[in-house]
């Protein structure tokens, strides 16, 4: 079992709709996470970081559930531009610096 | 304020040729990493560096090579290219807290 596990979908939502993923962690050590964001054969860029409960940036919100090891990603409101890969990092001090990747939740919102 | 940069952002390879990929950073930042990511394995850390002059190696550093003899610099080097290594070739970079910046990847193909 990989440390960080995503459903990869897709998910396919249409525009206006609010879509959630989930990303669910083995590790309990684990302090800090982050949702980043992929567009096809480009760079993963930082959507959002979330040390305690959560976090929220606009349509976006993210949710720390350490009893249930998990974290959610919330998007409202979805955007044609929304369509992406988000991933999922988890961060242990422990773990020599490194973030500890998921695969990724693929993204379509539609027209 | 450049951020992450690679060079180059694309090549070809013939098998057992070598080549060394450059990431650069503009950020002061001390730690810096290289991924590949290939289509259903998600990131995967090849080499990181925790500061100048040193190196450690990640989940995946067979066939590669790196140094950081600069704090800007990090470089990949592949000493004798394999199909298998062809992928997309992320560095990143970041500072005490942990969200890493990515540059914008190197696609290599070795034919």
């Amino acid at each position: 079992r990989k440390e960080v596990e995503q459903d990869p979908g897709p998910f396919n939502v249409p525009e206006g709709a609010t879509v959630a993923f989930n990303c669910t962690y083995s590790n309990s050590a684990s302090q800090s996470f982050f949702w980043y964001r992929q567009d096809c054969r480009k760079e993963p860029k930082l959507l959002m970081s979330v040390y305690s409960s959560g976090n929220e940036d606009g349509r976006f919100t993210a949710q720390l559930n350490r009893a249930s090891q998990y974290i959610s990603l919330l998007i409202r409101d979805s955007k044609l531009s929304d369509s992406a890969t988000y991933l999922c990092a988890s961060y242990n001090a422990g773990n020599n610096r490194k973030l500890i990747w998921g695969l990724g939740t693929s993204l379509a919102v539609n027209p | 304020n450049a951020g992450v940069t690679q060079t180059p952002k694309f090549r070809v390879l013939k098998t057992g040729q070598s080549m060394t990929l450059l990431c650069a950073q503009d950020m002061n930042h001390e730690y810096m990493y290289w991924y590949r990511q290939d289509p259903g394995m998600g990131l995967r850390l090849i080499h990181y560096s925790v500061g100048e002059g040193t190196t450690a190696k990640g989940e995946v550093p067979d066939g590669y090579n790196v140094s950081r003899l600069k704090k800007q610099n990090f470089l990949l080097g592949l000493e004798s290219a394999a199909p298998s290594q062809t992928s997309v070739y992320f560095c990143a970079s970041r500072t005490g807290q942990e969200t890493q910046y990515f540059g914008p990847g190197t696609r290599l193909l070795v034919l």
